[in-house]
């Protein structure tokens, strides 16, 4: 396993187009995580899945955005009309949740969106 | 809700010890977690504290004390590679979602 993908890395779009981003956890894991991550600031969580079910999303997740994990293996990050203010780095992370000891989160290295 | 406090920045030379400082305010939690990201990359995972005191992990050590509501990580023997930013998280009791702290900005000259 080579751990957690994400695709495109970067992505530029238009104000008001619509985006989708794609996430693969490692393959074991039954929890992934959305975050957003803009520059200087710590990750800011968005939603989560345990195996397809979404579970939690955040106030941060308005209506323009959604999330699939349709056989719980990949997901998909979806935002309508994009704007200005959605540019920032979107993460993906998977775990094995509490059976997981500590180890913590495997995050992959993000698609960075800058919308214009 | 929860909230972590972690310095903005810190600087050291090589060799040298560092400790970056998280406070939090939070409703219950699992343990307190420490993660590196370089800049354009990912974060990753250093370290993990489900119970009060210190872990060690090679150069890297972090504490944690609840009723103080305060965490810290130590980085020993600076090397110009652990240039990054580190940031603190606590898993929420709940949902095992991480909520992560500010973030601090270690510099590391030679």
């Amino acid at each position: 396993d080579t751990g957690v993908s994400q695709d495109p890395r970067h992505k530029i779009t238009k104000r008001g187009q619509n985006v989708t981003f794609r996430c693969d956890p490692i393959s074991e894991h039954n929890r992934l995580y959305w975050y957003r991550q803009t520059l200087g600031q710590g990750p800011e969580f968005l939603t989560y899945f345990q195996n397809e079910a979404q579970l939690e999303k955040s106030r941060l997740l308005s209506d323009r955005f959604s999330a699939e994990r349709p056989k719980g293996s990949f997901s998909t990050l979806e935002i309508q009309r994009t704007e200005q203010g959605d540019s920032a780095m979107y993460l993906c992370a998977s775990s094995l949740g509490w059976s997981d000891g500590g180890l913590g989160y495997t995050f992959g290295s993000g698609t960075r969106l800058t919308v214009v | 809700g929860q909230s972590l406090e972690q310095p903005s920045e810190v600087t050291a030379v090589e060799g040298a010890i560092v400790q970056i400082n998280c406070t939090y305010q939070t409703s219950g939690f699992y343990g307190l977690s420490w993660y590196q990201q370089h800049d354009g990359g990912a974060p990753t995972f250093l370290s993990y504290n489900a119970l009060d005191g210190l872990e060690e992990t090679g150069r890297f050590s972090s504490f944690l004390s609840r009723s103080d509501s305060y965490g810290y990580l130590l980085l020993q023997e600076l090397q110009m590679k652990d240039s990054a930013s580190y940031f603190c998280a606590v898993r929420d009791r709940n949902t095992d979602k991480l909520i992560f702290g500010t973030g601090t900005r270690l510099q590391v000259f030679p």
